[in-house]
């Protein structure tokens, strides 16, 4: 079946540090992958997307590329800042599914201390 | 992408009664999605609701519990029946549309 593995948190970083935050997935046919945000108190928020092998989505200074071969799609920033404290969620959906819904990670809870 | 409004935005609720959330969907979209979000968890799909026709429920969730309508092509509706503590979560909508526009969520707490 399909499903997502991202890394656990909390991640803690000092501002302007890098971050990386892992994601894999499994997968029947071609998905397509997301990641979205999820700042205190609010709802979710796409912050990029890639449909295909080797495209990189970004967004807010945040870059993720769809890598097939390890089934991969990073999350990452060079220079985090305080407001970038959020719950991250990768998900991936097939579209050619019969019902074509998105399949969510278990979250990372990112904090940016300043 | 489509832009949703969920209302309420948060409610507290006393256990035995119902909660009923909508969610409008500023353009016409085939399929609408419900999640819920338990305290501290990632988001777990409740069922997918297409316009003409029931909701396909996933496992663990009943039509009884969660009577979801969707009238038309911009509107959905999800009840949260006969409420107990353990239903305390956020509830979202979502409309299809490459990268899946999410409304911005009703905290429900049950006392």
């Amino acid at each position: 079946g399909n499903s997502v593995t991202q890394m656990e948190g909390p991640v803690t970083l000092s501002e302007e540090a890098f971050l990386t935050i892992n994601c894999t997935y499994t997968a029947t046919g071609y998905p397509s992958l997301f990641w979205y945000v999820q700042y205190p108190g609010e709802g979710l928020q796409l912050l990029l997307k890639a449909t295909k092998a080797d495209d990189k989505g970004s967004n807010k200074g945040f870059e993720a590329t769809y890598r097939k071969e390890t089934t991969s799609f990073h999350l990452e920033k060079g220079s985090v800042q305080v407001s970038d404290s959020a719950v991250y969620f990768c998900a991936l959906s097939v579209p050619m599914n019969r019902d074509d819904k998105i399949i969510f990670g278990k979250g990372t809870r990112l904090h940016i201390l300043p | 992408s489509a832009v949703i409004s969920q209302k309420p935005s948060r409610d507290i609720c006393q256990r035995g009664t119902s909660l009923t959330i909508q969610c409008q969907v500023d353009s016409q979209v085939t399929m609408m999605f419900w999640y819920r979000q338990q305290p501290g968890q990632s988001l777990t799909l409740i069922a997918t609701a297409n316009q003409g026709s029931e909701a396909t429920y996933e496992s663990g969730f009943v039509i009884d519990k969660f009577p979801i309508s969707r009238p038309n092509l911009t509107f959905s509706t999800l009840t949260v029946s006969n409420m107990s503590p353990e239903d305390s979560s956020i509830y979202l909508c979502s409309a299809e549309g490459f990268g899946y526009t999410f409304g911005s969520g009703t905290r429900l707490t049950v006392v």
